[in-house]
Formats: structure tokens, C-alpha cells, sequence
């Protein structure tokens, strides 16, 4: 089945670590999405890309890293400069790299504590 | 920075009431504006989109949203909310041409048995 995996479903690490979460997609999408959801703030952008090697930074990138070496994976690096790390991170992607009309398809996300 | 909003965090609603929900954005020129929804631990999905024609734009499940241009808003309605609408609703936004993917903050719909 075509789809988005993000994994792990739950991390935990210790403040001051970098972490990195997992996205991968079978779909063949070119635009590729990092959001990150807390309660009463719904999905704000932290990084997109719309194909291999090219990046934007969303509303908020501080702190946060990404790569795009291949078009199936978009791993996003939660960094120790990231002042508020804890929360619920999706990733999404959308089939075309242009036109910006088409449906997100979303991972199941995941939970990142950090303590 | 385009962005998209949502005024009404948490609506109650007994079975049988209607429903709108509030979305605005602020993109200039040619917009993409979705609804999604989140069941609880489910993934989000595509409730409906609009992209040009008809402003009056029906989806699944019984929504439906109308896109005005003059009041950037395009607010989700259905006539007759059930229990299994419990969810949290998302509006979202892209310009055309442009895949920058902005989301409101969500409004959290509790409809009662």
C-alpha cells in the first residue's frame, strides 16, 4: 500500500540531544512537509520542500533542520536550539511541486518528549 | 506572510444542529483553500478543496463550504451535525503556483447524543 510512515510513533530524549524523526513516502510526491501540532495552535509550518535538493523554512524553522537527498525522504532534525521541543510533529506530501492544488496526504505522526 | 485563521476553537453541538465553522486567509491573488479533519487517533483527511468555478464547494460526508472572495472566508457548514462528526477541523490554504501549506489553528467540534 502507497502511503507516508513517520517513525518512531513516540521518541524520548534527553534536553540538549538532537534528534532526528523519519518520513518516508511511496507515493512519488514531489512537495514533502514537516508541520508541528500543539492543542490550540493547530499545524504550523516548519519546513517544506517541493523536490530534491531545495528547502523552505516555514513560520517556524528555528531550531529545526531538515535534508532532501532523495525524493521518497524527508527527515526533519530537531536540534538542541529548539527552545520548546516537546510536541506532536506530522509530516505530509502532495503530488505535484507547482500548482499548490492538490490534496496533503499525512503520516501518522509523531510524539517527541523530551525531558 | 499569507496565513490562515479559524475564530472558533471549541463548538458543542447536540445531534441534528447546524453547523459553520469560520475560516479567513490572507493570500492575495489566486488562493487553494481545503478543509480537513482529524477524528480522534486518526490521520488527518480531505473533507473538501476548492480551487476555481463553482464558490459553492460540497465534499464528503455531507459538508459543504462556500469561498467568498470579497470577505476572504471560506466557512464550512453542514444542515444536521451526527455524534460521529466529533472531530477537530482544520482550514488550510495554498496560493496557485505555490506550495506553501498553511493551516488554521483547528476547531474542535463536540456534537452530543
Amino acid at each position: 500500500d502507497g502511503g507516508i510512515t513517520q517513525s518512531p510513533k513516540y521518541l524520548f530524549r534527553k534536553e540538549g540531544q538532537n534528534v532526528t524523526l523519519s518520513c518516508e513516502q511511496n507515493l512519488n510526491h514531489d512537495a514533502m512537509y514537516w508541520y508541528r501540532q500543539d492543542p490550540g495552535q493547530g499545524l504550523r509550518l516548519i519546513y517544506y520542500s517541493q523536490i530534491v535538493n531545495d528547502f523552505q523554512k516555514g513560520d517556524i524553522a528555528e531550531g529545526y533542520s531538515v535534508s532532501r537527498e532523495k525524493k521518497e525522504s524527508f527527515p526533519l532534525t530537531v536540534t538542541s536550539a529548539q527552545k520548546n521541543p516537546t510536541a506532536f510533529y506530522l509530516c505530509a506530501s502532495i503530488p505535484d511541486r507547482g500548482l499548490g492544488n492538490t490534496e496533503a496526504f499525512f503520516g501518522q505522526g509523531t510524539r517527541l518528549t523530551v525531558v | 506572510a499569507q496565513s490562515v485563521s479559524q475564530h472558533n476553537h471549541h463548538v458543542i453541538l447536540s445531534e441534528a444542529a447546524s453547523l459553520e465553522l469560520g475560516c479567513n486567509y490572507s493570500y492575495g491573488g489566486t488562493v487553494n483553500l481545503f478543509w480537513y479533519v482529524q477524528y480522534p487517533g486518526q490521520h488527518l483527511q480531505l473533507l473538501l478543496k476548492y480551487f476555481s468555478g463553482d464558490p459553492l464547494v460540497k465534499g464528503i460526508k455531507g459538508f459543504e463550504a462556500e469561498f467568498i472572495k470579497s470577505k476572504f472566508s471560506f466557512n464550512l457548514r453542514k444542515p444536521s451535525v451526527q455524534w460521529s462528526d466529533t472531530a477537530e477541523y482544520f482550514c488550510a490554504g495554498t496560493q496557485y503556483n505555490n506550495n506553501d501549506m498553511r493551516f488554521g489553528a483547528g476547531t474542535r467540534l463536540t456534537v452530543k447524543p
